[in-house]
């Protein structure tokens, strides 16, 4: 069975730091990964999806990273803003059509200004 | 384009009674599934649908019905609500195969008294 995990938990960051969030995964196997973005009482935003057959994925300050035969992922979030703050998951899917999610327990990051 | 939607977004039931969680997205998409949202255990699959007229167990079904007549709904009922059926679901959907990104609704919040 899959397992994701993420640390930190929570991350608490002055503003225009730059950090790395950490995914990590039990089943190589996989056929992508998502990290998402959770707003508080809101739903999940994607962020970046990476195929496994990717290395990484970039989007304006953000750069995701896949190493899937160590099971994990790095999500670099550079010169962060308050804005920034929320909480970020990551969910790996199964190499088939009918593929789940698993998802991890996310990372609560807070950007103080 | 309205991508994933949801309704009711607050519902407070008392235990015993049945209802249903509405689920629509406009993205002609194959798949769809409902998870829900529990402090210190992620997002759960509960049950989920490649296609119209097919549908599947995910890792918590137990209490939870689904059907999928059309490519547009996939609603979720709740038979008999129990307290521990408290949680915020969120629906979302995807194309079945290739890369593409997982769309979540802004979610229902259920509480079972």
């Amino acid at each position: 069975k899959q397992e994701v995990t993420q640390i930190p938990a929570a991350l608490s960051v002055p503003e225009g730091e730059n950090l790395v969030l950490n995914c990590s995964f039990t089943d190589s196997a996989i056929y992508n990964l998502q990290w998402f973005r959770q707003d508080p009482g809101k739903g999940l935003t994607s962020l970046l999806l990476i195929q496994s057959s990717q290395r990484e994925q970039t989007s304006g300050r953000l750069n995701a990273s896949l190493d899937k035969s160590s099971g994990r992922s790095t999500l670099y979030i550079a010169a962060s803003q308050p804005g920034d703050s929320a909480t970020y998951l990551c969910a790996v899917r199964r190499d088939t059509n009918a593929g789940k999610s698993t998802f991890g327990d996310g990372t609560t990051l807070t950007v103080k200004p | 384009n309205a991508g994933v939607t949801q309704t009711p977004k607050f519902q407070v039931l008392k235990t015993g009674q049945s209802m249903t969680l509405q689920c629509a997205q406009d993205m002609n998409h194959e798949y769809m599934s409902w998870y829900r949202q529990d402090p210190g255990m992620g997002l759960r699959l509960i049950h989920y649908s490649v296609g119209a007229g097919i549908t599947d167990q995910g890792e918590v079904p137990n209490g939870y019905n689904v059907s999928r007549s059309t490519t547009e709904d996939f609603p979720l009922r709740l038979l008999s609500a129990a307290p521990s059926q408290t949680s915020v679901y969120f629906c979302a959907s995807r194309t079945r195969t290739g890369g593409e990104t997982q769309y979540f609704g802004p979610g229902t919040r259920l509480l079972v008294l």
